[in-house]
C-alpha cells in the first residue's frame, strides 16, 4: 500500500499570512496512464470532504485561486496564498493512483 | 443542484448487519465510479470501496474485505453499502462520494455493545 505522510500535522496561522503543507508518498504517483492522481481535500469543521485541487495542481471549479498545488513523483505542496478565516479545518492529500486509495494523516489548520 | 444522501446508519451490535444507501440527484449516478470513505470519530479519512459506473469492477480495503459488499443500482440513482459481521472498529461515519468531486454529508454507524 502507499503511505501518504503529512507535515506539519498542525499549522497555526495568522489571518493573511501564507500556509503551506507538505504531503509525500512512499512511492511514485505516477499512472501507467501518464496522470498524477494526487488530490487535496478540505474538511471544514462539521463538514464533509470537499475537492480543492486534484491530479497534483488542477484547482476544482469554484476554489478561490489563494489555493495551489505543486510537486511531482513522491512530493507534493497545496499553498494558501493569504489565509482567510473560512480555511480553518483540516487538510489531507490523497492518492488515487493506486488501489487501495490512501489519505494522509491530515493537517489541522487554524487561526492563531 | 447536485446532492448525494446517505442513510441506513445507526446503533448495531458487534457481529451485527447494517445496509447503508446514498441516494444521487442532480447528476447522472451512471457517470460515475462511485466511493464509499469513513471518518472514526476524531480521526482520518479511510477509504473503503469503490465500484465502478456499470459495477464491473469493484475493490474494497483489506479491513472490510469480506464483510461488506457495495452495489449500485443506476436506475435508481442509488449506491449501497451491505455491512455484515460489524466490528467496534467499523464506528464511523460513512460518506458516499463520486470520484472525489461530490461528497454526500454521511452517516454514522455506531458499533457497540
Amino acid at each position: 500500500d502507499i503511505v501518504m505522510t503529512q507535515t506539519p500535522l498542525s499549522s497555526p496561522v495568522t489571518l493573511g499570512q501564507p500556509a503551506s503543507i507538505s504531503c509525500r508518498s512512499s512511492q511514485s504517483l505516477v499512472h501507467s496512464d501518464g496522470n498524477t492522481y494526487l488530490i487535496w481535500l478540505q474538511q471544514r469543521p462539521g463538514q464533509p470532504p470537499r475537492l480543492l485541487i486534484y491530479n497534483i495542481s488542477t484547482r476544482f471549479s469554484g476554489v478561490p485561486d489563494r489555493f495551489s498545488g505543486s510537486g511531482a513523483g513522491t512530493d507534493f505542496t497545496l499553498k494558501i496564498s493569504r489565509v482567510e478565516a473560512e480555511d480553518v479545518g483540516v487538510y489531507y492529500c490523497m492518492q488515487a493512483t493506486q488501489i487501495p486509495f490512501t489519505f494522509g494523516p491530515g493537517t489541522k489548520v487554524d487561526i492563531k | 443542484d447536485v446532492q448525494l444522501v446517505e442513510s441506513g446508519g445507526g446503533l448495531v451490535k458487534p457481529g451485527g448487519s447494517l445496509r447503508l444507501s446514498c441516494a444521487s440527484s442532480g447528476l447522472t449516478l451512471s457517470d460515475y465510479t462511485m466511493n464509499w470513505v469513513r471518518q472514526a470519530p476524531g480521526k482520518g479519512l479511510e477509504w473503503v470501496s469503490s465500484i465502478t459506473s456499470t459495477g464491473t469492477s469493484i475493490y474494497y480495503a483489506d479491513s472490510v474485505k469480506g464483510r461488506f459488499t457495495v452495489s449500485r443500482d443506476n436506475r435508481k440513482g442509488s449506491l449501497y453499502l451491505q455491512m455484515n459481521s460489524l466490528r467496534v472498529e467499523d464506528t464511523a461515519v460513512y460518506y458516499c462520494a463520486t470520484d472525489w468531486v461530490r461528497w454526500g454529508q454521511g452517516t454514522l454507524v455506531t458499533v457497540s455493545s
